[in-house]
């Protein structure tokens, strides 16, 4: 089982409208959570970290559940530009070095 | 701010052949990572290092090689080219907040052909 994983879509989404998906983890050491985006394999970029109590960044909201181990992104008025892959990404804090990927999720936004 | 400065963008091998991909950071981060990103497979972790002089293996590292002799640097050398190492490689760099911020910075990629 990989520790990492995510569902790979594609989630097809209307604009305008809502979408969310989730990531879990396997590991129960895992400590912090941050969800990046990706565009057509360009390199990953940070969108938000992912905090106990939740946050929100603008049109976009992070949760994280320990009890389940996942944590899940929802966006918003979905625009055409939130078009790309999202990548879940946990670390250990005994091993900062060490970013664990889930293999993305794909969202289209169709006009 | 340069960031993460990854070389070559491309570049295509022969089976059997070596080369080394280069990575530097000019954010004095302590932690630098290799990872390569195969379709529907996420990126995954080659080798990493915590600090000048310190390299760890990741998920998957056969068949590479890394030294840290410098904060700044942390090269990846393929020994001998095999089509299985067909691949888009990145290079990151990233701290940690100690607080359990963090961030990673990324290279622009290589994409690596192995013929």
């Amino acid at each position: 089982r990989k520790e990492v994983e995510q569902d790979p879509g594609p989630f097809n989404v209307p604009e305008g409208a809502t979408v969310a998906f989730n990531c879990t983890y396997s590991n129960s050491a895992s400590q912090s959570f941050f969800w990046y985006r990706q565009d057509c394999r360009k390199e990953p970029k940070l969108l938000m970290s992912v905090y106990s109590s939740g946050n929100e960044d603008g049109r976009f909201t992070a949760q994280l559940n320990r009890a389940s181990q996942y944590i899940s992104l929802l966006i918003r008025d979905s625009k055409l530009s939130d078009s790309a892959t999202y990548l879940c990404v946990v670390i250990s804090t005994d091993s900062w070095g060490k970013l664990q990927f889930g293999a993305g999720t794909q969202v289209v936004v169709t006009p | 701010n340069a960031g993460v400065t990854q070389t070559p963008k491309f570049q295509v091998l022969k089976t059997g052949q070596s080369m080394t991909l280069q990575c530097a950071q000019d954010m004095n981060h302590e932690y630098m990572s290799w990872y390569r990103q195969d379709p529907g497979m996420g990126l995954r972790l080659i080798h990493y290092s915590v600090g000048a002089g310190i390299t760890d293996q990741g998920e998957v590292p056969n068949g590479y090689n890394v030294s840290r002799s410098t904060t700044e640097d942390f090269p990846l050398r393929l020994l001998s080219a095999a089509p299985s190492q067909t691949s888009v490689y990145f290079c990151a760099s990233s701290y940690s907040g100690g607080t359990g911020s963090t961030e990673a910075f990324f290279g622009q990629g290589t994409r690596l052909t192995v013929v």
